[in-house]
């Protein structure tokens, strides 16, 4: 069974205080590895896509990477607006419509 | 340009009445999915359109729940007779399909169901 799992579930950082947020996931032939941001009352914002084991790909502060049972999302220097769920899917080889399988999301609050 | 809009953003209910929820995707965007995100979890998937076409309704809870689209634009989402645990935010989405590659899904803002 496809599944995804997110950890840790709440995240509490001081600002410039850097992390990594991770995403375990066992899936039958990964055909991507989704992240998204969702700030509270909002639907989720896309930020990244990986397809294969050693891509990395960056955005300002964040930095995601992909390995073949993992990602993580790296935080750098992090500042109050970086405050957000963050979600993580993946899409299945055995499912040709595209749908993603999200984990439970880690709620990242970035302090002064 | 414009995003994914959904209609109404909120919606409050008694038990055992109707309800519908409107999507309208990104223009151009021939894939339609609706997901579901009850409070504290993550989003489940409900149904997929290609097109008008829903080839994957897999994960509809119960023939309580149906949908259409038209015009390869809007969707409709139809719950029946709702129970409380029907309370959630209906999420939409959009993408591009081309082939066999499908691309990034742009959500909406949701419409958050209660039902009393």
């Amino acid at each position: 069974e496809d599944q995804v799992t997110q950890s840790p579930e709440a995240l509490r950082l001081q600002e410039g205080e850097s992390s990594s947020l991770n995403c375990s996931y066992t899936v039958s032939g990964l055909r991507g590895l989704f992240w998204y941001r969702q700030d509270p009352g909002k639907g989720p914002e896309f930020l990244f896509t990986l397809y294969s084991a050693g891509e990395e790909k960056e955005k300002e502060r964040l930095k995601a990477t992909l390995t073949k049972k993992e990602s993580f999302l790296h935080i750098t220097a992090p500042k109050p607006e970086d405050s957000a769920t963050y979600l993580c899917a993946v899409r299945s080889g055995s499912s040709n419509t595209g749908k993603l399988i999200f984990g439970q999301g880690t709620t990242l609050q970035v302090k002064p | 340009g414009a995003g994914v809009s959904q209609s109404p953003s909120n919606k409050v209910t008694e038990k055992g009445k109707d309800v519908e929820l409107r999507c309208d995707p990104i223009s151009g965007h021939t894939a339609l999915y609706w997901y579901r995100q009850r409070l504290g979890q993550g989003l489940e998937f409900l149904i997929y359109f290609q097109g008008n076409s829903a080839p994957d309704k897999s994960g509809l809870p119960s023939d309580r729940f149906s949908a259409e689209r038209t015009g390869e634009s809007v969707s409709t989402l139809t719950i029946q007779r709702t129970q409380q645990e029907d309370s959630a935010v209906y999420l939409c989405a959009s993408s591009l399909a081309s082939g066999a590659l499908y691309n990034e899904q742009f959500f909406g803002p949701g419409t958050r169901l209660t039902v009393l």
